[in-house]
C-alpha cells in the first residue's frame, strides 16, 4: 500500500479482555516502531523491530504488553488483561532503515471500559 | 516516560500572524524533528534537523537545531487556516545504545481564526 495502515481503527474492550492491534508497514521497510499516545500527550515509544528481530522493548509498560513481527513485515501488538490506563491511541511507524524518515500510520484508538 | 518540554501548550491566533514554538530538553539530541498531527491521523514530518546550529526552511516553516543540542524552535510565518493542528517536536538521543526511538514533546495546539 501507499502508507502505513493499522487495524482496527477503533477498539472498545472491557477491562480484563485481551486485544490485538495490527500494523501493516510500507512494503520494504525494515524498521518498525510502536508508540502509545495518551489523550493530550505526545507519543511515547513502546518497542522497535528490525525485520523480525525485536531490538528494543524498553518502552513496554508491563508484561501484559507483547509485540511480534514474525515474518519481518506485519506486526501485532497484543495487550493482555486490559486495564483502563491502557486507553490510548497506539501508533505504528515504519522506515526504510533504523534512522531514516519514519512514516506513521493513523493509529488504533483503544478504549477500555 | 521521558518527554521534551514543549511550549506554548496552545495558541489561538489571527490568520496572517506568525507563530513560534519551542522545545527544550535536559538531554543532548543528535536529531530534532517537527511533526504535525491532524485529528484521527498519525504525525506527519514537517522538518528534520541533524546538526547543531542548523537552520532549515520548508515553505513558510523554519526550524532551528539549538547550539547546545538541547533545544529547537519552529516558526510558521503568515499562518493560514489549514495550519490548524497539533505540532510536536521530537528528538533522537545521542549515544551508541540509541535504537532510533524518538522522544516527543507534549504538543502545541494551534488554532487560526480566519
Amino acid at each position: 500500500g501507499a502508507g502505513v495502515s493499522q487495524s482496527p481503527r477503533y477498539k472498545v474492550a472491557k477491562r480484563g479482555q485481551d486485544v490485538a492491534l495490527r500494523c501493516d508497514p510500507i512494503s520494504g521497510h525494515v524498521s518498525l516502531f510502536w508508540y502509545q499516545q495518551a489523550l493530550g500527550q505526545g507519543p511515547e515509544f513502546l518497542t522497535y523491530f528490525q525485520n523480525e528481530a525485536q531490538l528494543d522493548k524498553s518502552g513496554l509498560p508491563s508484561d501484559r504488553f507483547f509485540a511480534e513481527r514474525p515474518e519481518g513485515s506485519v506486526s501485532t501488538l497484543k495487550i493482555q488483561r486490559t486495564q483502563q490506563e491502557d486507553s490510548a491511541v497506539y501508533l505504528c511507524a515504519s522506515s526504510l532503515a533504523q534512522f531514516d524518515r519514519r512514516f506513521f500510520g493513523p493509529g488504533t484508538r483503544l478504549t477500555v471500559l | 516516560g521521558q518527554q521534551l518540554n514543549q511550549s506554548p501548550q496552545s495558541m489561538f491566533i489571527q490568520e496572517g500572524e506568525d507563530v513560534s514554538m519551542n522545545c527544550t530538553s535536559s538531554s543532548i539530541f543528535n536529531t530534532w524533528l517537527w511533526y504535525k498531527q491532524d485529528p484521527g491521523e498519525g504525525p506527519v514530518l514537517l522538518i528534520a534537523l541533524y546538526k547543531a546550529g542548523e537552520l532549515t526552511s520548508n515553505g513558510r516553516l523554519t526550524a532551528q537545531f539549538g547550539i547546545t543540542r538541547k533545544d529547537s524552535f519552529l516558526n510558521i510565518s503568515a499562518s493560514i487556516p489549514s495550519d490548524v493542528g497539533i505540532y510536536f517536536c521530537a528528538g533522537q538521543l545521542s549515544g551508541s545504545s540509541n535504537t532510533g526511538k524518538l522522544i516527543f514533546g507534549q504538543g502545541t495546539t494551534l488554532q487560526v481564526k480566519p
